[in-house]
């Protein structure tokens, strides 16, 4: 069956501006996660959505926000964007966050690159 | 709070050596312990998980992770290094309260000379 799947692969951005990034589930996932993957901070977590309800949060600014829809797709989105937001965002999927040897399937991953 | 630490952001070994990565944990309880390998330019990829039972478990590519609580470690090993195991390796750890959130150690990236 398909993987995960991140769109764009990459993309170049002004700083100040916004930009969305798409991810989608592996097909009867409902728990989509957010990570943020830089050289000097490693893997930080953003959020965490099911069933279309932000479940879980890092600690990242208000900037930074998303969203599940009913399809089990999800989108983040940063604005006013910065530099340091310059990163590889990756997103995983897993089957129910209520299943105790849940594990996560990553995609590929979105290189952002802010200029 | 629960915590990864990855012994050693860089480790060399020999081709044909044994691979040893260090990680240890802190939990207030037992954790779901996860190794994940990452490739250049690629999402993370999982190597092995532990839940509940055996405490040696053994995942693809040949290596394998022995769960000690006592030391609240779960290191990687592999006998035999491949050219191929050339990447960066993270361990992770895993609660389930009431949603799923996963800390990621700050990852290890193995080098494997000719």
């Amino acid at each position: 069956k398909a993987g995960v799947t991140q769109t764009p692969r990459y993309l170049i951005k002004t700083r100040g501006q916004q930009v969305t990034l798409s991810c989608s589930p592996i097909s009867g996932h409902r728990s989509v996660s957010w990570y943020q993957q830089t050289p000097g901070q490693g893997l930080q977590f953003l959020f965490e959505y099911f069933s279309e309800t932000q479940r879980n949060k890092g600690n990242f600014p208000g900037r930074f926000s998303g969203r599940q829809f009913s399809n089990s797709r999800s989108e983040m989105n940063v604005s006013t964007l910065e530099l340091g937001d310059s990163a590889l965002y990756l997103c995983a999927s897993s089957l129910d966050p209520g299943i105790s040897n849940t594990e996560a399937f990553f995609g590929q991953g979105t290189r952002l690159t802010v200029v | 709070a629960q915590s990864v630490t990855q012994l050693g952001s860089h480790v060399s070994v020999s081709e044909g050596a044994l691979v040893l990565l260090r990680c240890n944990y802190s939990s207030s309880v037992p954790p779901y312990l996860f190794w994940y390998v990452q490739y250049p330019n690629q999402g993370l990829q999982l190597l092995l998980k532990y839940t509940t039972g055996a405490t040696l478990v053994k995942g693809i590519n040949g290596f394998e992770a022995e769960f000690k609580k006592s030391e609240t470690s779960f290191h990687l090993t592999k006998p035999s290094a491949h050219m191929s195991d050339a990447a960066e390796y993270f361990c992770a750890v895993t609660r389930n309260t009431g949603g799923f959130k996963t800390i990621f150690g700050a990852g290890t990236r193995l080098f494997v000379k000719a």
